[in-house]
């Protein structure tokens, strides 16, 4: 099975600035997909991005951006400008193309957006 | 609107007394899957169904049953719980098949917190 690692339990970042979530995975796949999920309090799981993992160019949507990294299996989310409605849990995914398009997820990392 | 729907929200319950937490889409997902979320451990797989009457375990299935008899319902089935059981469980879906369908993403329930004393 992939292997999902977010190193950062817990992250901060200051309201309007730029804060980096990593995630790193293992597989021996050359081909699969990557997706962050941001969890609220609210305990609803929400989509923030995906990338596929033959393009090279990295997925942007509004503030949030993604530096996707193959040869060293690296995937973190940038978030610009960051606001309060941005705190939240969010986990790292890696979907496989092989054993049962399977999904993989990380620990999490708790987002906190200090004013 | 597409969705996924997974009852009941909340469920305080006794140790043994069987229970199920239904889930349901209505997206013609062929995959959906059920994860329980603990403190740390993330998101981790129960079982998952690529088809009707196709499903498989995932990393922690002791203890839980589920059937797939439609492609839109997804039960999942505690036979005898146990405090250990003690999570948030989520109910997903997604498409599945070649091509661009594999950027599909989990679609997910609202989550069911599950206490067994």
């Amino acid at each position: 099975a992939q292997t999902v690692t977010q190193s950062q339990p817990e992250m901060s970042v200051q309201e309007a600035e730029t804060v980096t979530l990593s995630c790193t995975y293992d597989t021996s796949e050359s081909d699969y997909y990557l997706f962050w999920y941001k969890q609220p309090p609210s305990r609803q799981m929400i989509l923030v991005i995906r990338q596929e993992a033959y393009k090279q160019q990295n997925a942007t949507e509004n503030r949030f951006s993604v530096n996707f990294q193959k040869a060293a299996k690296s995937f973190s989310l940038k978030i610009s400008d960051s606001q309060l409605g941005d705190a939240a849990m969010y986990f790292c995914a890696y979907r496989s193309l092989n054993t049962g398009n399977q999904f993989y997820f990380g620990t999490g990392t708790s987002l906190t957006v200090i004013p | 609107e597409a969705q996924v729907t997974q009852n009941p929200r909340y469920l305080i319950t006794v140790t043994g007394k069987k229970l199920t937490v239904t889930c349901s889409q209505n997206m013609n997902h062929e995959y959906m899957s059920w994860y329980r979320q603990d403190p740390g451990l993330g998101l981790r797989q129960i079982y998952y169904s690529m088809n009707v009457e196709v499903t498989d375990k995932g990393d922690v299935p002791e203890g839980y049953k589920v059937s797939r008899k439609e492609k839109r319902n997804f039960p999942l089935i505690l036979e005898s719980p146990s405090p250990n059981q003690t999570s948030l469980y989520f109910c997903a879906s997604s498409l599945m098949g070649a091509g661009a369908s594999y950027n599909s993403p989990l679609h997910f329930g609202n989550g069911t917190r599950l206490t067994v004393t």
